[in-house]
Protein backbone atom coordinates (compact mmCIF):
# COMPACT_ATOMS: atom_id res chain seq x y z
CA UNK A 1 0.00 0.00 0.00
CA UNK A 2 1.12 3.35 -0.66
CA UNK A 3 2.21 4.99 2.74
CA UNK A 4 4.39 7.72 4.18
CA UNK A 5 6.86 5.74 6.70
CA UNK A 6 9.16 7.08 9.29
CA UNK A 7 12.06 5.56 11.31
CA UNK A 8 12.75 5.25 13.92
CA UNK A 9 9.16 4.81 15.79
CA UNK A 10 11.06 5.95 18.84
CA UNK A 11 14.46 7.83 19.22
CA UNK A 12 16.62 8.46 22.76
CA UNK A 13 19.10 10.73 22.06
CA UNK A 14 21.47 12.88 24.62
CA UNK A 15 20.98 16.03 25.08
CA UNK A 16 23.58 17.77 22.55
CA UNK A 17 23.91 14.61 20.34
CA UNK A 18 23.05 14.95 16.54
CA UNK A 19 20.15 12.87 15.51
CA UNK A 20 18.65 12.65 12.30
CA UNK A 21 14.62 11.55 11.65
CA UNK A 22 14.18 9.65 8.63
CA UNK A 23 10.59 9.83 6.48
CA UNK A 24 9.93 7.89 3.54
CA UNK A 25 6.72 7.80 1.00
CA UNK A 26 5.56 5.51 -1.67
CA UNK A 27 2.65 8.04 -2.85
CA UNK A 28 5.13 10.22 -5.54
CA UNK A 29 4.19 13.27 -3.83
CA UNK A 30 5.83 16.72 -4.54
CA UNK A 31 5.70 18.09 -1.29
CA UNK A 32 7.17 16.93 2.12
CA UNK A 33 6.45 18.04 5.42
CA UNK A 34 7.94 17.82 8.81
CA UNK A 35 6.18 18.77 11.92
CA UNK A 36 6.72 18.80 15.43
CA UNK A 37 4.04 18.28 17.96
CA UNK A 38 4.19 18.14 21.97
CA UNK A 39 1.90 16.48 24.17
CA UNK A 40 -2.27 18.10 23.71
CA UNK A 41 -0.75 20.76 21.56
CA UNK A 42 -1.55 21.55 17.84
CA UNK A 43 1.19 19.81 15.24
CA UNK A 44 3.58 23.20 14.49
CA UNK A 45 5.08 23.09 10.74
CA UNK A 46 9.22 23.40 11.24
CA UNK A 47 9.74 23.54 6.86
CA UNK A 48 8.55 21.58 4.34
CA UNK A 49 10.03 20.20 0.72
CA UNK A 50 8.20 21.57 -2.86
CA UNK A 51 10.28 19.01 -4.86
CA UNK A 52 13.55 20.59 -4.22
CA UNK A 53 13.14 23.38 -3.23
CA UNK A 54 13.36 24.06 0.87
CA UNK A 55 10.99 26.63 2.31
CA UNK A 56 11.76 26.99 6.47
CA UNK A 57 9.29 28.31 8.49
CA UNK A 58 10.62 32.13 10.30
CA UNK A 59 10.42 30.49 13.62
CA UNK A 60 11.92 27.24 13.18
CA UNK A 61 15.47 27.27 15.11
CA UNK A 62 18.40 27.11 13.24
CA UNK A 63 19.19 23.71 15.17
CA UNK A 64 16.25 22.25 13.14
CA UNK A 65 17.73 21.11 9.15
CA UNK A 66 16.37 18.99 6.62
CA UNK A 67 17.68 17.08 3.85
CA UNK A 68 15.53 15.88 0.44
CA UNK A 69 17.94 13.41 -1.39
CA UNK A 70 14.85 12.54 -3.43
CA UNK A 71 11.59 12.40 -3.95
CA UNK A 72 10.77 9.28 -1.89
CA UNK A 73 13.35 10.27 1.26
CA UNK A 74 13.39 13.51 3.35
CA UNK A 75 15.31 13.87 6.73
CA UNK A 76 15.05 15.82 9.88
CA UNK A 77 18.71 16.33 11.85
CA UNK A 78 18.20 18.10 15.40
CA UNK A 79 22.50 19.30 15.21
CA UNK A 80 22.20 19.59 19.01
CA UNK A 81 19.08 18.26 20.33
CA UNK A 82 18.16 19.85 24.22
CA UNK A 83 15.35 18.75 26.07
CA UNK A 84 13.13 20.98 24.96
CA UNK A 85 13.24 19.44 21.50
CA UNK A 86 11.32 16.26 23.23
CA UNK A 87 8.46 15.63 21.18
CA UNK A 88 6.46 13.65 18.02
CA UNK A 89 7.92 14.33 14.94
CA UNK A 90 5.59 13.61 11.88
CA UNK A 91 6.42 13.79 8.22
CA UNK A 92 3.49 14.54 5.74
CA UNK A 93 3.46 14.71 2.09
CA UNK A 94 0.88 16.32 -0.48
CA UNK A 95 1.12 16.29 -4.44
CA UNK A 96 0.79 20.17 -3.90
CA UNK A 97 1.28 22.79 -1.04
CA UNK A 98 -2.34 24.04 -0.90
CA UNK A 99 -5.00 23.74 -3.44
CA UNK A 100 -7.82 20.85 -2.38
CA UNK A 101 -5.01 18.49 -1.52
CA UNK A 102 -5.16 17.21 1.77
CA UNK A 103 -1.75 16.14 3.49
CA UNK A 104 -1.27 12.19 3.93
CA UNK A 105 1.06 11.45 8.20
CA UNK A 106 3.16 9.26 8.74
CA UNK A 107 2.88 7.90 12.21
CA UNK A 108 5.73 10.01 13.99
CA UNK A 109 8.58 9.64 15.31
CA UNK A 110 8.30 10.09 19.65
CA UNK A 111 11.92 11.53 20.33
CA UNK A 112 13.59 11.72 23.96
CA UNK A 113 16.43 13.97 25.03
CA UNK A 114 18.10 12.48 27.93
CA UNK B 1 -1.54 34.08 18.86
CA UNK B 2 -3.16 30.91 17.83
CA UNK B 3 -5.28 31.41 14.57
CA UNK B 4 -7.03 27.91 14.73
CA UNK B 5 -8.65 27.18 18.31
CA UNK B 6 -10.08 24.05 19.55
CA UNK B 7 -11.54 24.81 22.96
CA UNK B 8 -12.57 21.75 24.13
CA UNK B 9 -9.41 19.38 24.92
CA UNK B 10 -12.26 16.27 25.52
CA UNK B 11 -15.65 15.58 24.63
CA UNK B 12 -17.61 11.74 26.17
CA UNK B 13 -20.38 11.06 24.32
CA UNK B 14 -22.72 7.80 24.38
CA UNK B 15 -22.40 5.52 21.90
CA UNK B 16 -25.57 6.47 19.37
CA UNK B 17 -25.70 10.10 20.18
CA UNK B 18 -24.46 12.94 18.33
CA UNK B 19 -20.96 13.87 18.88
CA UNK B 20 -20.37 17.99 17.94
CA UNK B 21 -16.42 19.44 17.63
CA UNK B 22 -15.91 22.74 17.69
CA UNK B 23 -13.25 24.69 15.79
CA UNK B 24 -12.83 28.74 15.70
CA UNK B 25 -10.63 30.61 13.45
CA UNK B 26 -9.25 34.34 13.53
CA UNK B 27 -7.74 34.40 9.74
CA UNK B 28 -10.46 35.54 7.47
CA UNK B 29 -7.79 34.76 4.49
CA UNK B 30 -8.38 30.86 5.76
CA UNK B 31 -10.18 29.75 2.30
CA UNK B 32 -10.12 26.00 3.16
CA UNK B 33 -10.58 23.95 5.91
CA UNK B 34 -10.03 20.05 6.88
CA UNK B 35 -10.56 17.79 9.69
CA UNK B 36 -8.18 15.44 10.92
CA UNK B 37 -8.41 12.18 13.26
CA UNK B 38 -5.96 10.95 14.79
CA UNK B 39 -5.65 6.96 16.94
CA UNK B 40 -2.96 6.67 19.41
CA UNK B 41 0.35 5.38 17.75
CA UNK B 42 -0.70 6.88 14.49
CA UNK B 43 -0.18 9.75 12.48
CA UNK B 44 -3.67 11.86 11.72
CA UNK B 45 -5.58 10.82 8.69
CA UNK B 46 -7.62 12.93 6.67
CA UNK B 47 -11.35 13.19 7.89
CA UNK B 48 -13.32 15.96 6.18
CA UNK B 49 -13.37 18.99 4.44
CA UNK B 50 -14.97 21.94 3.64
CA UNK B 51 -14.44 25.22 1.00
CA UNK B 52 -15.11 28.52 2.60
CA UNK B 53 -17.42 28.83 -0.74
CA UNK B 54 -19.48 26.30 0.73
CA UNK B 55 -21.71 26.05 4.57
CA UNK B 56 -22.24 22.70 4.76
CA UNK B 57 -20.13 19.12 3.44
CA UNK B 58 -21.59 15.66 4.11
CA UNK B 59 -20.19 12.27 4.00
CA UNK B 60 -21.35 9.56 5.71
CA UNK B 61 -21.64 9.87 9.12
CA UNK B 62 -19.62 13.37 9.10
CA UNK B 63 -20.80 16.69 8.18
CA UNK B 64 -18.98 19.46 8.86
CA UNK B 65 -20.63 23.18 8.80
CA UNK B 66 -18.97 26.77 8.56
CA UNK B 67 -20.20 29.90 9.85
CA UNK B 68 -17.75 32.16 8.41
CA UNK B 69 -19.53 35.09 9.50
CA UNK B 70 -18.72 33.70 13.38
CA UNK B 71 -15.61 32.08 12.02
CA UNK B 72 -16.79 28.82 13.17
CA UNK B 73 -16.68 25.37 11.90
CA UNK B 74 -17.81 22.03 14.09
CA UNK B 75 -17.61 18.34 12.57
CA UNK B 76 -20.97 16.54 13.52
CA UNK B 77 -20.34 12.77 14.06
CA UNK B 78 -24.38 10.87 13.70
CA UNK B 79 -24.64 8.26 15.12
CA UNK B 80 -21.06 7.75 17.21
CA UNK B 81 -19.55 4.67 17.70
CA UNK B 82 -16.93 3.33 19.64
CA UNK B 83 -14.30 3.32 16.99
CA UNK B 84 -14.95 7.19 16.51
CA UNK B 85 -12.68 7.73 19.95
CA UNK B 86 -9.56 9.42 18.68
CA UNK B 87 -8.28 12.83 18.65
CA UNK B 88 -9.98 15.55 16.16
CA UNK B 89 -7.74 18.18 14.63
CA UNK B 90 -9.03 20.62 13.11
CA UNK B 91 -6.78 22.94 10.29
CA UNK B 92 -7.19 25.55 8.05
CA UNK B 93 -5.53 26.77 4.93
CA UNK B 94 -4.28 30.28 3.95
CA UNK B 95 -4.14 30.47 -0.28
CA UNK B 96 -2.15 33.92 0.44
CA UNK B 97 0.65 31.96 2.96
CA UNK B 98 1.70 29.40 0.33
CA UNK B 99 -1.28 27.53 1.27
CA UNK B 100 -0.01 26.20 4.65
CA UNK B 101 -2.08 24.61 7.09
CA UNK B 102 -2.38 25.60 10.56
CA UNK B 103 -3.86 23.39 12.90
CA UNK B 104 -5.90 23.36 16.58
CA UNK B 105 -4.90 21.63 19.56
CA UNK B 106 -7.09 18.86 18.74
CA UNK B 107 -9.99 17.72 20.94
CA UNK B 108 -9.96 14.22 22.11
CA UNK B 109 -13.20 12.32 21.66
CA UNK B 110 -14.45 9.25 23.69
CA UNK B 111 -17.45 7.48 22.47
CA UNK B 112 -18.47 5.34 25.64
CA UNK B 113 -20.59 1.98 24.21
Amino acid sequence: DAMVIQNPRYQVTQFGKPVTLSCSQTLNHNVMYWYQQKSSQAPKLLFHYYDKDFNNEADTPDNFQSRRPNTSFCFLDIRSPGLGDAAMYLCATSRSPGGTDTQYFGPGTRLTVL
Amino acid sequence: DQQVKQNSPSLSVQEGRISILNCDYTNSMFDYFLWYKKYPAEGPTFLISISSIKDKNEDGRFTVFLNKSAKHLSLHIVPSQPGDSAVYFCAARDPTNAGKSTFGDGTTLTVKP
